[in-house]
């Protein structure tokens, strides 16, 4: 079985601040980690992704992300956020399910980025 | 470049009517997906199709049926559409079976009264 907890439904921040978005998983098989950002009445769109190799991950927009596997932690990361990242982040852990990778995706973080 | 395309984007539906949710992909995945969104629960898988000819159930079945079509298109259906499937559904592609990332469209927002 695998789970993902997003710790904070919403963090707030004033613009070109720094800013964490916490991600917990838990999976008893091989880990596949991934961000996906969602903007108002639009759809998930893939930030960045963890499969294998270097544990720091480059995404889109500046975010990037950190595989720890001693704390089963994925957390996002951007060192100076703009009033545009403002949106939902979602973190999903994918597992084997029968033959196939299912992803099962945390309940979401609100980015509210202030002037 | 339309990648995944989802039909309608808006419904308003009475309880106890149908309705078909329509979907379609043109990056030749073999992978699709049916989800739903509710306030504060993330996203919650209800179907999907593996490849064409497969379907599976996800987390939240009930109360759901759905036909992949061809390679193309995986349709989502609400027989009898009960308030409590008021949500915004997602349909969503990967390329295959692995642990590829997903591609989603922008939702069909449906309330039923």
């Amino acid at each position: 079985a695998q789970s993902v907890t997003q710790l904070d439904s919403q963090v707030p921040v004033f613009e070109e601040a720094p800013v964490e978005l916490r991600c917990n998983y838990s999976s008893s098989v091989s880990v596949y980690l991934f961000w996906y950002v969602q903007y108002p009445n639009q759809g998930l769109q893939l930030l960045l992704k963890y499969l294998s190799g270097s544990t720091l991950v480059k995404g889109i927009n500046g975010f990037e992300a950190e595989f720890n596997k001693s704390q089963t932690s994925f957390h996002l990361r951007k060192p100076s956020v703009h009033i545009s990242d403002t949106a939902e982040y979602f973190c999903a852990v994918s597992g084997q399910a029968g033959g196939s990778y299912i992803p099962t995706f945390g309940r979401g973080t609100s980015l509210i980025v202030h002037p | 470049n339309a990648g995944v395309t989802q039909t309608p984007k808006f419904q308003v539906l009475k309880t106890g009517q149908s309705m078909t949710l329509q979907c379609a992909q043109d990056m030749n995945h073999n992978s699709m997906y049916w989800y739903r969104q509710d306030p504060g629960m993330g996203l919650r898988l209800i179907y999907y199709s593996a490849s064409e000819g497969t379907t599976d159930k996800g987390e939240v079945p009930n109360g759901y049926n759905v036909s992949r079509l061809n390679k193309r298109e995986f349709s989502l259906r609400l027989e009898s559409a009960a308030p409590s499937q008021t949500s915004v559904y997602f349909c969503a592609s990967s390329e295959g079976t692995g642990p590829e990332p997903q591609h989603f469209g922008d939702g069909t927002r449906l309330s039923i009264l």
